[in-house]
């Protein structure tokens, strides 16, 4: 069954500071993933998506096919990225994990 | 562009009522919508798929009875939580598809809902 695990409910971070948000997901198959973004008060946004191998805000996520996993990294933390952060797969719907809240420490 | 508009964003409703959630696409035609829900340090979870003009897809577990889902034009889709429980409450979200492809989805900004 398609499952995305995020196995970290809240992470603190100094600011500055390395980021890196781990995902792993289950899927037959060649998954297409995403992480989406929800700052506080606001709607949930995309933040990126695996095929394009795109840089947002300074973070980058790689597909590790053998490790199945999606980790979201950003290499110096901003205190502007505190937000909940959701890792995605997408079948022919959207399979969320169960968010990870990022706490920026000052 | 691509924006969904959710209404309302809070609704409390006593034990036994019903209350209806708009999904509305404001620049765009959306063929397909889903409803999410969101319970307390939870995950997302898909309730259905709606489809314009078509019955919605129920995922496993969920009462079609009870979560009526109405797609009747490209623009709007509704959910009806009917005869709500205190149990019902819950963060609502609508997604559509904006376009195919892996980044077509946009999210509308939820619905608080509060049984009591």
């Amino acid at each position: 069954a398609q499952r995305v695990t995020q196995p970290e409910k809240l992470l603190s971070v100094f600011k500055g500071a390395p980021v890196e948000l781990k995902c792993n997901y289950s899927y037959s198959g060649s998954p297409e993933l995403f992480w989406y973004v929800q700052y506080s008060r606001q709607r949930l946004q995309l933040l990126l998506r695996h095929i394009s191998r795109e840089s947002i805000k300074g973070f980058t996520a790689d597909l590790n096919k053998g490790e199945t996993s999606f980790h979201l990294k950003k290499p110096f933390a901003q205190e502007e990225d505190s937000a909940m952060y959701y890792c995605a797969l997408r079948d022919d719907k959207i399979i969320f994990g169960k968010g990870t809240r990022l706490h920026i420490l000052p | 562009g691509a924006v969904v508009s959710q209404h309302p964003s809070r609704v409390i409703c006593k034990s036994g009522t019903s209350v209806k959630i708009e999904c509305r696409s404001l620049d765009f035609q959306a063929t397909t919508m889903f409803w999410y829900r969101q319970f307390p340090k939870q995950s997302l979870m898909l309730m259905a798929t709606s489809n314009e003009g078509s019955k919605a897809t129920y995922e496993q577990g969920v009462e079609k009875d009870k979560f009526l889902i109405n797609h009747a034009s490209l623009t709007l889709s509704t959910l009806t939580v009917t005869s709500a429980h205190p149990e019902d409450s819950s963060f609502y979200i609508c997604s559509a598809r904006v376009a195919p492809g892996v980044y077509g989805y946009t999210f509308g900004s939820g619905t608080r809902l509060t049984v009591v």
